[in-house]
C-alpha cells in the first residue's frame, strides 16, 4: 500500500498568512494526489486534483505543486473560513489511500 | 444541483448485515463511477470500494472483501453498499461519492454506522 505522510500534524496561523502543507508518498506516485478540505462536522470538499489542477468553484488562493513523492498546498493569506483538516489523496494504485490529515488551526 | 442523499444507518450487532443506500440527483448517474468512504469517529478518511459507471466493475479494500459488496441500480440512480458479519471497527460515518478520474468531486453528507452490542 502507499503510505502518504502528512506534515506537520497541526498548524497554527493567524488570518492573513501564507501556509504550505507537505504531503509524502511512500514510492512516486506521479502526480496523482489529490487535495480535501474537512470542515468540522461537514462532508470533506475537493480542493486541487492531480497535485496542481484546480477545481471549479475553488478560491483562487489554494493551490497544488509538487510530483514523484513530494507534493504541497498552498494557502494564500489564509481566511477564517480556511480553518480546517486538509487531506491528500493518491489514486496512483489501489487501494486508494488518505495521509492522516494536518489541521490549521487559529493562532 | 448534485446532490448524494446516504440513508440506512444506525446501530447494529456485531455479526450483523446491513444495507447502505445512496440516492444521487443533478447528474446522469450511468454516466460515473460512484464510491463509499468512510471515516470512524475522530478519524482520518478510509476508501471503502469503488464501482464503475456501468456496475461491470468493483473494488474493495481488503478488510472489506468478501464481506461488503457495492452494487448500484442505474435505472434508479441509486448506490448501495450491503454490509455482511459486521466488525466494531467497521464504525463508522459512511460517505457516498461521486468518483471523477481518481477523484471523488462530490460527496453525500454521510450516514453513521455503530457497530455494538
Amino acid at each position: 500500500d502507499i503510505v502518504l505522510t502528512q506534515s506537520p500534524a497541526t498548524l497554527s496561523v493567524t488570518p492573513g498568512e501564507s501556509v504550505s502543507l507537505s504531503c509524502r508518498a511512500s514510492q512516486g506516485i506521479s502526480t496523482s494526489i489529490h487535495w480535501y478540505q474537512q470542515k468540522s462536522n461537514e462532508s470533506p470538499r475537493l480542493l486541487i486534483k492531480y497535485a496542481s489542477q484546480s477545481i471549479s468553484g475553488i478560491p483562487s488562493r489554494f493551490s497544488g505543486s509538487g510530483s514523484g513523492t513530494d507534493f504541497t498546498l498552498s494557502i494564500n493569506r489564509v481566511e477564517s473560513e480556511d480553518f480546517s483538516v486538509y487531506y491528500c489523496q493518491q489514486s496512483y494504485s489501489l487501494p486508494l489511500t488518505f495521509g492522516s490529515g494536518t489541521k490549521l488551526e487559529i493562532k | 444541483e448534485v446532490q448524494l442523499v446516504e440513508s440506512g444507518g444506525g446501530l447494529v450487532q456485531p455479526g450483523r448485515s446491513m444495507k447502505l443506500s445512496c440516492a444521487a440527483s443533478g447528474f446522469t448517474f450511468s454516466n460515473y463511477g460512484m464510491a463509499w468512504v468512510r471515516q470512524a469517529p475522530t478519524k482520518g478518511l478510509e476508501w471503502v470500494a469503488t464501482i464503475s459507471y456501468d456496475g461491470s466493475s468493483t473494488y474493495y479494500r481488503d478488510s472489506v472483501k468478501g464481506r461488503f459488496t457495492i452494487s448500484r441500480d442505474n435505472a434508479k440512480s441509486t448506490l448501495y453498499l450491503q454490509m455482511n458479519s459486521l466488525r466494531s471497527e467497521d464504525t463508522a460515518t459512511y460517505y457516498c461519492t461521486r468518483v471523477l478520474r481518481g477523484t471523488w468531486d462530490y460527496w453525500g453528507q454521510g450516514v453513521m454506522v455503530t457497530v455494538s452490542s
